[in-house]
């Protein structure tokens, strides 16, 4: 079935440092990968895209790349700051209707 | 533009008993998604309504849930007779016609007892 693995579950990094985030699906045919952030308590963010005849998409701070022959996908935050703590959820545009699969999620904790 | 809206925030009813969860989509969204996050889980799609048709309800769980979107505009989820495995976050999402970004509502908890 359709599904996404995302790895790690949970992310503790200093103030500065890098983080990154992986997932890795299932569906071939897809061709959207959105990831979304949610702080405690809000709504799921669109932070960033990619669509499936790009590589990579950097966005300031965050970027994403994708690997279609491996049905990887990343999110690389640099420069880290207490304020994007917040769980990462990957997902892909699977069905045949538009519906997202997603990942676990990732809680990421930058500790100042 | 506002975003998307959802009521309530959080309810906490008792098992057997019948919820009602409604979502505003963006103004002219004709796209609207109802999704369900479990304890942690990952977060799982229910239906797909295309203005007032139901395009996709493959992730519905059972029949004690309906879905409507009457005149296409706001939507209903509705839980009768709620067991406690429906406890979670539900969330609405919309988008515009053709395109594959979605935008999430602030979802509500639900807690059954």
């Amino acid at each position: 079935g359709e599904n996404v693995e995302q790895h790690p579950s949970t992310l503790s990094v200093q103030e500065g440092d890098s983080a990154v985030i992986k997932c890795t699906y299932s569906d071939s045919a897809s061709n959207y990968f959105p990831w979304y952030k949610q702080e405690l308590g809000k709504r799921p963010q669109l932070i960033i895209d990619i669509r499936s005849n790009v590589g990579e998409k950097k966005d300031q701070r965050i970027a994403v790349t994708l690997n279609k022959t491996a049905k990887h996908f990343s999110l690389h935050i640099t420069e880290t700051q207490p304020e994007d703590s917040a769980v990462y959820f990957c997902a892909y545009l699977g069905g045949s209707q538009g519906n997202l699969i997603f990942g676990k999620g990732t809680k990421l904790s930058v500790k100042p | 533009e506002a975003g998307v809206t959802q009521f309530p925030s959080h309810s906490v009813i008792e098992k057997g008993q019948t919820v009602t969860l409604r979502c505003d989509p963006i103004s002219g969204h004709d796209n609207l998604y109802w999704y369900r996050r479990v304890m942690g889980k990952e977060i799982k799609f229910l239906l797909h309504f295309v203005k007032e048709s139901k395009q996709d309800e493959s992730g519905m769980p059972n029949n004690r849930f309906l879905a409507e979107r009457t005149g296409g505009t706001y939507s209903t989820l509705k839980v009768q007779p709620a067991e406690l495995e429906d406890s979670g976050v539900y969330f609405c999402a919309s988008s515009w016609t053709g395109t594959s970004e979605q935008y999430f509502g602030p979802g509500t908890r639900l807690t059954v007892t």
